[in-house]
């Protein structure tokens, strides 16, 4: 069954401090990850796009790896700010199928002063 | 520049009432798509057009309706929303298959409340 699965489910960390967040797949045969970060009430903005050969994909502070053995994918935010606070949301993309796309449940992510 | 407008960003309407929900793009891509989100839940793929053609997932409800009269408008219609289609719902553009690593935008989405 292709299935996304992220951890944790929530985080909550001081402004400056660095973070990971986590995302196993079990979609085949894959396509490419995507990492979404949602704002509350608005919708996803991607922040990467990795295929099967890509091991590591930056966007500023965020930085994506993915190990295509292992189906695993991190995102690691740098010097975190309050403004990173949202859902992010791993997405993977199967080759085949009519509905291609799986989505995690994402991780909430709240930055403190 | 707003590249996937959706109008009204909030709608509340009553249970069997029917509403339609709307979504816009500049970017003159050839798939559109409509998602359901509840909180705290993933999106949820309902269909999606790719030029004219409909798409509709199997586990879509038939109180669920869509049309897409030309490349820039989708619209959502619900028949008769019940308290549990009570969700924000997301509209997305893609220029070509996203399996094939073509971008996916959203828009801002409609947060739908049911009376």
């Amino acid at each position: 069954k292709n299935q996304v699965e992220q951890s944790p489910q929530s985080l909550i960390i001081l402004e400056g401090k660095n973070c990971t967040l986590q995302c196993n797949y079990t979609v085949s045969p894959f396509s490419n990850l995507r990492w979404y970060k949602q704002d509350t009430g608005r919708g996803p903005v991607s922040l990467t796009i990795m295929t099967f050969s890509e091991n590591t994909k930056s966007n500023g502070r965020y930085t994506a790896t993915l190990d295509a053995d292992t189906k695993q994918s991190s995102l690691h935010i740098t010097a975190s700010q309050l403004s990173d606070s949202a859902s992010y949301i791993c997405v993977v993309s199967a080759k085949t199928g009519a509905n291609n796309l799986f989505f995690g449940t994402g991780t909430r992510l709240t930055v403190i002063p | 520049d707003a590249m996937v407008i959706q109008n009204p960003r909030y709608q509340v309407t009553q249970f069997g009432k029917p509403v339609t929900l709307s979504c816009s793009q500049t970017l003159n891509h050839n798939v559109m798509y409509w998602y359901q989100q509840k909180s705290s839940q993933a999106p949820k793929l309902l269909f999606h057009y790719y030029d004219k053609d409909f798409n509709n997932e199997a586990d879509t409800p038939d109180n669920f309706q869509s049309r897409r009269p030309n490349t820039s408008f989708c619209f959502l219609d619900i028949r008769s929303p019940g308290l549990g289609d009570a969700a924000m719902y997301l509209c997305a553009t893609s220029r070509d298959q996203v399996a094939e690593g073509y971008e996916q935008y959203f828009g801002p989405g409609t947060r739908l409340t049911v009376t």
